[in-house]
């Protein structure tokens, strides 16, 4: 069954801990791409990736870290660096051409207590 | 750089049509269109590019003016399953070669029995 997952649906931390967000794809995309979700506020790129070990930080990088080891996996780790991180994250993934559709996961709520 | 969407919020009655705009202020090559359900991910519409093409849903309409840096997307006869938060991604010329999109912040659509 071909699609994006990303693991746990909900996820709560503590402040102060680091936390990793699980994307993973079995389309065969080489781009790959996290988003974060606030009220009112649409779809903010933090990272993404157009090919294996290769990513470029997005508008709103600081605080989060990836990898893209391999094409299957993109994992994000929220950092407690980052001042706010309670939000819908989005996974997405592309072919990889200008023209291309992006598909999102079902996206994982952090809440941070 | 993110681009701007009106309305911000807009209720219609099952069987009235909408417009939906987004516009840039940058050099656009293409133009997403996306609907998202309460507390789901994303769902791809339309894409438009620069030049022409089309390429979506049967059921939606949307045009792209160019020199405007615009888009529209045209809902006809709204049925109750449109209601969402609709998006649009905007892919930059000046991105060639290192491809995302920037999403404005939405348009909440609710349509009423």
């Amino acid at each position: 069954d071909g699609g994006i997952t990303q693991s746990p649906k909900y996820l709560f931390r503590k402040e102060g801990q680091n936390v990793t967000l699980s994307c993973e794809q079995n389309l065969n995309h080489d781009a790959m791409y996290w988003y974060r979700q606030d009220p009112g506020q649409g779809l903010r790129l933090i990272y993404y990736s157009q090919i294996v070990n290769d990513f470029q930080k997005g508008d709103i990088a600081e605080g989060y870290s990836v990898s893209r080891e391999k094409k299957e996996s993109f994992p994000l780790t929220v950092t407690s660096a980052q001042k706010n991180p309670t939000a819908f994250y989005l996974c997405a993934t592309a072919l990889g051409g200008r023209t291309d559709t992006q598909y999102f996961g079902p996206g994982t709520r952090l809440t941070v207590l | 750089q993110q681009p701007v969407q009106s309305p911000q919020a807009v209720i219609l009655r099952e069987g009235e049509d909408a417009v939906i705009n987004c516009s840039s202020s940058k050099a656009l090559y293409s133009v997403h269109w996306y609907r998202q359900k309460h507390g789901e991910a994303p769902v791809f519409l339309m894409i438009l590019l620069k030049g022409g093409e089309q390429k979506g849903h049967e059921k939606i309409s949307a045009s792209f003016n160019e020199k405007k840096q615009q888009s529209s997307l045209y809902l006809t006869a709204s049925q109750l399953s449109y209601s969402g938060t609709y998006f649009c991604g905007t892919g930059l010329i000046s991105n060639f070669g290192n491809e995302k999109l920037t999403f404005g912040t939405g348009t909440r659509l609710t349509i009423i029995p």
